[in-house]
């Protein structure tokens, strides 16, 4: 069965672009987290889907953070217009169940220069 | 909110030997513990999980304790291998009620020399 996977692996943008990152869950896992990683800090958690619908954004910067999920597939990720503290590591999990153990992909490196 | 403390953050130990990593947290509403290892360019994996209604669990060389009443759980680590090196992630999540994310703690990278 192939895991939750992310693309890109890595992306540099300058200051004020715009960056979009995917995520695939694993398949028949209704339940899609965001988390990012900021350099020497803990994974903190974005937000939650439940197929298409948004059950959770309270984790959401602000609204320079736009996420999707139609379909209730694979969800998308755009931060626009990128400022530098967006750097980081962001991950994408993906679980069966409500109270399912959480399965991580690799994450998107992001560079905002 | 949620806030998980992980100790140490750095952790050096010699093959064959023991590791051990403490997480404390705020919320006693949380009743489900993960402990996540990352090696590098890799996303978090999964280790061992436990549940507020359970003191202690076993996989192999690897355990997790957990007091409620003062709020912390420990990874334990024996016989450690250098294929043990790797960042470590304590997390919790509290009752359904307040959302299913994890709270992470800031992370334990764990070196193990031959």
């Amino acid at each position: 069965e192939a895991g939750v996977t992310q693309f890109p692996s890595h992306s540099v943008i300058e200051k004020g672009q715009t960056v979009t990152l995917r995520c695939d869950p694993i398949s028949g896992h209704d339940n899609l987290y965001w988390y990012r990683r900021v350099m020497g800090k803990e994974i903190k958690f974005l937000l939650h889907f439940v197929k298409e619908s948004k059950q959770d954004e309270s984790g959401m910067p602000n609204n320079r953070f736009l996420a999707e999920r139609t379909g209730g597939t694979y969800s998308t990720l755009k931060v626009q217009p990128a400022e530098l503290e967006d750097s980081g590591v962001y991950f994408c999990a993906s679980s069966q169940r409500l109270e399912g153990t959480q399965y991580f992909g690799p994450g998107t490196r992001l560079l905002v220069l | 909110g949620e806030n998980v403390e992980q100790h140490p953050s750095t952790l050096s130990v010699q093959e064959g030997d023991s590791a051990v990593i403490k997480c404390t947290y705020s919320d006693s509403a949380s009743n489900y513990f993960p402990w996540y290892k990352q090696e590098l360019g890799k996303g978090p994996q999964l280790i061992i999980d436990i549940r507020s209604n359970v003191g202690e669990k076993k996989d192999q060389r690897i355990a997790v304790t957990l007091n409620k009443t003062a709020k912390h759980f420990s990874l334990h680590i024996t016989e450690t291998q250098p294929e043990d090196s790797a960042v470590y992630f304590c997390a919790a999540r509290a009752h359904s009620n307040s959302g299913y994310a994890l709270n992470f703690g800031k992370g334990t990278s764990l070196l193990v020399t031959p």
